[in-house]
């Protein structure tokens, strides 16, 4: 069964410093996102991707949070200065359509200390 | 409450036992989905119902949406220990697909 992929599984990185984060979504789907769950809490909606371009983004979502689809394979969420409240599971999700369940990565854990 | 509530919080069940979820939300949807998370994995797709759609099977699992209420259930028949999991709604109210999840209901199936 055809499986998104995160890499890395988990970071570490020091305050202040940029991380990126690389997911291979599904081939032919065409609706991309970026969520993330804090340890405990629920998990968050960041962007939304579609026709190589931003379709929504959260209020989380500020100018220090980037993504691209560089090459048509990959989709990377890039955080350009971390913050201690950045730490959290990252997860990466493709559909084929907005009326279709998402399949989702495995997450990469971001810690920033 | 916040769009995608789920109730009861925590639910614990000997195997062979029905499990049953609810979920509350507050604004129109397209769609209402439940997905699966075990311990510190990523989330897995259990099943979505339309909006226009009242009940919905798959194997197991039966999935009802009352859209004048504006809430859903989860019900998962003869559990196994492996159902041992939490498992999150998450409606979808915008053109684009958007998810909103709740806080999640964690289900513990003893042997």
């Amino acid at each position: 069964e055809p499986e998104v992929t995160q890499t890395p599984s988990h970071q570490v990185t020091q305050m202040g410093q940029e991380v990126i984060l690389r997911c291979v979504p599904i081939s032919n789907h065409l609706y991309f996102y970026w969520y993330r769950q804090i340890l405990g809490q629920k998990v968050e909606f960041l962007v939304s991707f579609y026709n190589n371009e931003i379709s929504e983004k959260s209020e989380i979502f500020d100018d220090q949070f980037s993504v691209e689809r560089p090459d048509g394979s990959n989709f990377t969420l890039k955080i350009r200065s971390t913050k201690l409240e950045d730490s959290a599971m990252y997860f990466c999700a493709s559909s084929p359509d907005r009326n279709y369940g998402y399949t989702f990565g495995s997450g990469t854990r971001l810690t920033v200390v | 409450s916040q769009q995608g509530e789920e109730d009861p919080q925590a639910l614990s069940i000997q195997e062979g036992e029905n499990a049953t979820m609810n979920c509350s939300y507050k604004t129109s949807i397209n769609n209402l989905q439940w997905y699966r998370q075990n311990s510190g994995r990523g989330l897995v797709h259990l099943i979505l119902i339309r909006s226009n759609e009242r009940e919905k099977h798959s194997g197991r699992l039966r999935v009802t949406l009352d859209t004048s209420k504006k809430s859903s259930s989860l019900l998962i028949t003869a559990s196994r220990a492996a159902d041992t999991a939490s498992y999150f709604c998450a409606t979808s109210g915008t053109s684009y697909g958007k998810l909103t999840f709740g806080q999640g209901t964690i289900l513990t199936v003893h042997p």
